[in-house]
């Protein structure tokens, strides 16, 4: 079965700490796997997308697909970077969601 | 302004009424979603549309029903059927080409029963 877990609810880290917000995806066949984001009063909107292998607003994200993984990193964290991020799946003109997980930063 | 215009943001029901979310994206997108979003369950899908005149339904499509008679328009209507429809509800339309998993949503409906 097609399924994305994202096993933390809740992430609490301090301003300029590193971020890693955990994501494993199951998934027959080669995976098409995106960051969403979704900040207070905004709508949810991509990240990032591992096809890009980009930088967005100093997050990455790599896929191991030996771990069936696509976890989402930043090496300092900043305030502006609490909000909500859902990992998902891309499959058959939908995409898959995980539960998502609240990053909250704290100063 | 392109993008996705959902409406009303707020809606209040009373139990056994329909109440129909409207969803219209200028984005010439042939795609378009509904989801629904509750605390700790991320978004669960209750239809989607590839083409116009064609709809599926999606996961928890039980007590929902759209029409997709024009490319620019998705409209939800929660029926008296859905047994806990107070949510916040979601639309979301996606491109073709290369880009195939990127989606652009609205800012959402907010639905209460009363």
């Amino acid at each position: 079965a097609q399924r994305v877990t994202q096993p933390e609810k809740l992430l609490s880290v301090f301003k300029g700490a590193p971020v890693e917000l955990k994501c494993n995806y199951s998934y027959s066949g080669s995976p098409e796997l995106f960051w969403y984001v979704q900040y207070s009063r905004q709508r949810l909107q991509l990240l990032l997308r591992h096809i890009s292998r980009e930088s967005i607003k100093g997050f990455t994200a790599d896929l191991n697909k030996g771990e069936t993984s696509f976890h989402l990193k930043k090496p300092f964290a900043q305030e502006e970077d609490s909000a909500m991020y859902y990992c998902a799946l891309y499959s058959n003109y939908q995409l898959i969601w995980g539960a998502g997980t609240k990053l909250i930063i704290k100063p | 302004d392109g993008g996705i215009t959902q409406s009303p943001k707020y809606l209040f029901r009373k139990e056994g009424q329909n109440v129909t979310l409207s969803c219209e994206q200028n984005l010439n997108h042939d795609a378009m979603y509904w989801y629904r979003q509750d605390p700790g369950q991320g978004l669960r899908l209750i239809y989607y549309s590839q083409i116009v005149n064609d709809f599926q339904k999606g996961d928890i499509a039980e007590g929902y029903s759209v029409s997709r008679e024009k490319k620019e328009s998705f409209p939800l209507t929660v029926t008296s059927a859905q047994k806990n429809p107070t949510a916040f509800y979601l639309c979301a339309s996606r491109g073709a080409g290369g880009r195939t998993g990127e989606l652009f949503f609205g800012e959402g409906s907010r639905l209460t029963v009363l």
